[in-house]
């Protein structure tokens, strides 16, 4: 069935440097993938997305590059900050309805002052 | 712009009861999609609602049911209630139509608890 799969479950780094998160999902058909933040208590919020016929895109500290071939798609934050901190959720639209997204478990990322 | 609200924030139901969320969709946005994310988990699919129709269906059972109103807010049903229904109830909107892809919008969520 249709699976999403992210890496690492926490991630914690020093403020100033880069975190990497790792998604792979199973449905070839998936062609949108957006990334979302959620703080403690708070709602989801999109930080970016990427569509299937684009290999890379960045908006400042943030990018995603994702690699359809071996249906892979990451998150990239450089020169994180303490207010990053949140947990992170990857997705994948659903091959067979293309209004479902598929959610990928989290990544509790903590960055340390 | 108005975002997406839901009602309520909070509640705590016993098992084998009912319960009814709301949701107010962003000004503008003609589909309301559910979404259950129980604690320390990614969200995941519930229904989706456009033209006041359901629009595909996650793996939930039947007790799970919902409606959209002609305004585009939408109401979710939740029967004969289980513990393992205990999550945070999140409504997104989006101004998509009945087969794009687009960014969804949610809300706060409605946190259920039963005991």
């Amino acid at each position: 069935g249709e699976n999403v799969e992210q890496h690492p479950s926490t991630l914690s780094v020093q403020e100033g440097d880069s975190a990497v998160i790792k998604c792979t999902y199973s449905d070839s058909a998936s062609n949108y993938f957006p990334w979302y933040k959620q703080e403690l208590g708070k709602r989801p919020q999109l930080i970016i997305d990427i569509r299937s016929n684009v290999g890379e895109k960045k908006d400042q500290r943030i990018a995603v590059t994702l690699n359809k071939t071996a249906k892979h798609f990451s998150l990239h934050i450089t020169e994180t900050q303490p207010e990053d901190s949140a947990v992170y959720f990857c997705a994948a639209s659903s091959g067979d309805s293309s209004y479902k997204l598929i959610f990928g478990s989290g990544t509790r990322l903590l960055v340390r002052p | 712009e108005t975002g997406v609200t839901q009602s309520p924030t909070h509640l705590i139901k016993t098992r084998g009861q009912q319960v009814t969320l709301r949701c107010s969709s962003q000004s503008g946005h003609n589909t309301v999609s559910w979404y259950q994310q129980a604690l320390g988990q990614g969200p995941q699919f519930i229904f989706q609602y456009y033209r006041e129709e359901e629009n595909g269906r996650g793996n939930f059972p039947p007790r799970f049911s919902g409606l959209q109103f002609p305004n585009y807010s939408s109401e979710l049903n939740v029967n004969a209630l289980e513990l393992d229904d205990s999550a945070l109830y999140l409504c997104a909107s989006s101004p998509a139509g009945r087969s794009n892809t687009g960014e969804l919008f949610f809300g706060e969520g409605s946190r259920l608890t039963v005991l």
